[in-house]
């Protein structure tokens, strides 16, 4: 069975733009969840959707946005970046809601000028 | 307080030795916890979950839980330099649709 896919791996972005970042869960999956990885923060939880509904949201600024599409795939977007925003986005992938294992795929190492 | 604290490292370990990793949780609710490891440059890679009390093995790695001191624990026994990554302790919170993170620990395994 295929992993977590996410697209694109690397981006160069400047100041102000915006970015959308795309991820593919592992099939069958329909639990979506992205985190933000920097150095200093570690993992941070950005947001999850389920079934194309946000079922939890992280304490970031309303420039992070995500949604979900019927076929599970998600997408998030990031408006008027910021240098700050310079991370590695994960998305990972669950099954159940019970146990909750979540896996990740390979992320999007996002770099703002 | 936070969510999910470990053990502060780096650890640095012998090949062939234990290494244990430890991590503590704030959400008494909490029900479900994993270990993720991570290789510079990686992505985080699902290695162990553990839902009830006691022990649970798997190989060479066996995870342990404390519910009531709210604690769970990582072994890695005959330690080898491919286990050389950081590992991340995750728990998820009661009623809360995400993992909550510790800030890992770096693990080396000396030759």
């Amino acid at each position: 069975k295929a992993g977590v896919t996410q697209t694109p791996r690397y981006l160069i972005k400047t100041r102000g733009q915006q970015v959308t970042l795309s991820c593919s869960p592992i099939s069958g999956h329909r639990s979506v969840s992205w985190y933000q990885q920097t150095p200093g923060q570690g993992l941070q939880f950005l947001f999850e959707y389920f079934s194309e509904t946000q079922r939890n949201k992280g304490n970031f600024p309303g420039r992070f946005s995500g949604r979900q599409f019927s076929n599970s795939r998600s997408e998030m977007n990031v408006s008027t970046l910021e240098l700050g925003d310079s991370a590695l986005y994960l998305c990972a992938s669950s099954l159940q809601d019970s146990t909750y294992e979540q896996y990740f795929g390979p992320g999007t190492r996002l770099t703002v000028t | 307080q936070k969510e999910v604290e470990q053990n502060s490292g780096p650890l640095s370990v012998p090949e062939g030795a234990i290494a244990s990793l430890n991590c503590t949780y704030s959400d008494r609710g909490s029900q479900s916890f994993f270990w993720y490891r991570q290789y510079s440059g990686k992505s985080p890679e699902l290695i162990m979950f553990i839902y009830s009390n006691g022990d649970k093995e798997d190989g060479r790695f066996t995870a342990q839980l404390n519910k009531a001191s709210q604690y769970v624990s990582l072994l890695i026994r005959d330690s080898q330099p491919s286990d050389s990554a950081t590992y991340l302790c995750a728990v998820k919170p009661a009623n809360d649709y995400k993992l909550s993170f510790g800030a890992g620990t770096t693990v080396t395994v000396r030759a």
